[in-house]
């Protein structure tokens, strides 16, 4: 069974601009939340995504916005970019096993802001 | 506010050298904790999730084990390959799938 796949894996833009990141879950979860990860904060949660439904939402500006298509995959967008978002981004799907919750991460896309 | 507290931050072990990570967490009704293996440059591996106080899984050389404040990750007679960073996360019971992380704990094992 393929994994969580992001793209692209890298980008760097300039301040100001918007960019928009793509995440493709594994087969048959329909739940796809997002992080950002940096040396200094770790790994944040940022949102996540139910059956095209925002249930859930972290302690990021309204810049950050994302969405979920029916197919399950998702992407993020991040507004007038600062130099502070340079980070980590990465997608996790999500299942209910029935006998417990597992949450895999994809490789993540590396975001370089100038 | 659920918080995820790991320690050491870095630990340097001799391959053979037995050692626990150790990850202390308070949070509004625990529904899982997780363990995860990140190498640079790529994201997280799913380790194990624990439920209960109590409750211990075990995959290779790695044993992680959970008391109501805390989680042990045992790693046994480790090798170079061993060597990456291990995060611990907590989800809280009505958080549906969102993970709350510590900083993580960066394991050196020298051959």
């Amino acid at each position: 069974k393929a994994g969580v796949t992001q793209t692209p894996r890298y980008l760097i833009k300039t301040r100001g601009q918007q960019v928009t990141l793509s995440c493709s879950p594994i087969s048959g979860h329909r739940s796809v939340s997002w992080y950002q990860q940096t040396p200094g904060q770790g790994l944040q949660f940022l949102f996540e995504y139910f059956s095209e439904t925002q249930r859930n939402k972290g302690n990021f500006p309204g810049r950050f916005s994302g969405r979920q298509f029916s197919n399950s995959r998702s992407e993020m967008n991040v507004s007038t970019l600062e130099l502070g978002d340079s980070a980590l981004y990465l997608c996790a799907s999500s299942v209910w096993t029935g006998t417990g919750h597992e949450q895999y991460f994809g490789p993540g896309t590396r975001l370089t802001v100038t | 506010e659920d918080q995820v507290t790991q320690s050491p931050e870095a630990l340097r072990l001799q391959e053979g050298e037995s050692s626990s990570l150790n990850c202390s967490y308070t949070v509004s009704g625990l529904r899982g904790l997780f363990w995860y293996r990140q190498d640079p440059g790529k994201g997280p591996e799913f380790l194990f999730t624990l439920y209960s106080a109590g409750e211990e899984k075990e995959k290779e050389r790695l044993k992680a084990t959970l008391t109501k404040k805390e989680s042990f990750l045992h790693i046994t007679a480790p090798k170079p390959e061993d060597s990456a960073t291990y995060l611990c996360a907590v989800q809280a019971a009505g958080a549906n799938s969102k993970l709350t992380f510590g900083k993580g704990i960066t394991l050196s094992v020298r051959p």
